[in-house]
C-alpha cells in the first residue's frame, strides 16, 4: 500500500530547531512535499524535495530525504511561535496519487 | 494571493438541508480534489476529478456528490445534511506536481 506516517505531536521551546519526521512505503515515489496547516485555514505548501534529492535549504527550512529508508524530515531552525501549526508530509507517486500523513501538530512554547 | 476559492468559510445548517460547497480555481489545472478533515487532523480524499465530466469517489465513503461541468469548478452537494457530516471540507487542485487547497469550509450540521 501507499502509506504514509508521521508522529502526531511535537513540542519545543522558542528558539530550538523541530524535526518532523516523515516515513512512507511505496518507493515509486516522484515528488515529496511539506505542507503546513493552521487552525482554521486550508494546506499552505512550505516546501517540496524531488526524489532523486537528498537534501534541500530553503531559509529556516531543511528538508532531508533517505530513499533507501523511505525516510523524509523537516528541520525547522530557530522555532517561533508563528511555527505552531500542523504540518503534513505528502508523497507524489508515479500514477500522480498523492497520499498524505496524518499531520504532525508542532507546539512551540516561550 | 488565493488562486482556488471557497464558499461559504462556515456554514451551520439543520439536518436534512440541501447543501452545495463551491470551489473555484483560476489555474486551469485539470486535476481537482475533495478532502474531509476531522478535528483529528487525518485529511480522507472523498472525491476526486481529472478533467471535465469526469468524476471519481476517493478513498472514504461519503453521502456527497460532486460535479464537473467546468474546468474551474468543482462543486459538492449534499442532499440531506447529516450532524455526521459535520467537518471541515477541502477542495484542492493540481496540474501534476503539487496541490494548491483552497481555505476550506467548516460545516456544522445541528
Amino acid at each position: 500500500g501507499e502509506d504514509v506516517e508521521q508522529s502526531l505531536f511535537l513540542s519545543v521551546r522558542e528558539g530550538d530547531s523541530s524535526v518532523i519526521n516523515c516515513t512512507y512505503t511505496d518507493s515509486s515515489s516522484t515528488y515529496l512535499y511539506w505542507y503546513k496547516q493552521e487552525p482554521g485555514a486550508g494546506l499552505q505548501l512550505l516546501t517540496y524535495i524531488f526524489s532523486n534529492m537528498d537534501m534541500k535549504q530553503d531559509q529556516r527550512l531543511t528538508v532531508l530525504l533517505n530513499k533507501k529508508d523511505k525516510h523524509l524530515s523537516l528541520r525547522i531552525a530557530d522555532t517561533q511561535t508563528g511555527d505552531s501549526a500542523i504540518y503534513f508530509c505528502a508523497v507524489l507517486y508515479n500514477n500522480n496519487d498523492m497520499r498524505f500523513g496524518a499531520g504532525t501538530r508542532l507546539t512551540v512554547k516561550p | 494571493e488565493a488562486d482556488i476559492y471557497q464558499t461559504p468559510r462556515y456554514l451551520v445548517i439543520g439536518t436534512g438541508k440541501k447543501i452545495t460547497l463551491e470551489c473555484s480555481q483560476t489555474m486551469g489545472h485539470d486535476k481537482m480534489y475533495w478532502y474531509q478533515q476531522d478535528p483529528g487532523m487525518e485529511l480522507h480524499l472523498i472525491h476526486y476529478s481529472y478533467g471535465v465530466n469526469s468524476t471519481e469517489k476517493g478513498d472514504l465513503s461519503s453521502e456527497s456528490t460532486v460535479s464537473r461541468i467546468r474546468t474551474e469548478h468543482f462543486p459538492l452537494t449534499l442532499e440531506s445534511a447529516r450532524p455526521s457530516h459535520t467537518s471541515q471540507y477541502l477542495c484542492a487542485s493540481s496540474a501534476g506536481y503539487g496541490y494548491t487547497f483552497g481555505s476550506g469550509t467548516r460545516l456544522t450540521v445541528v
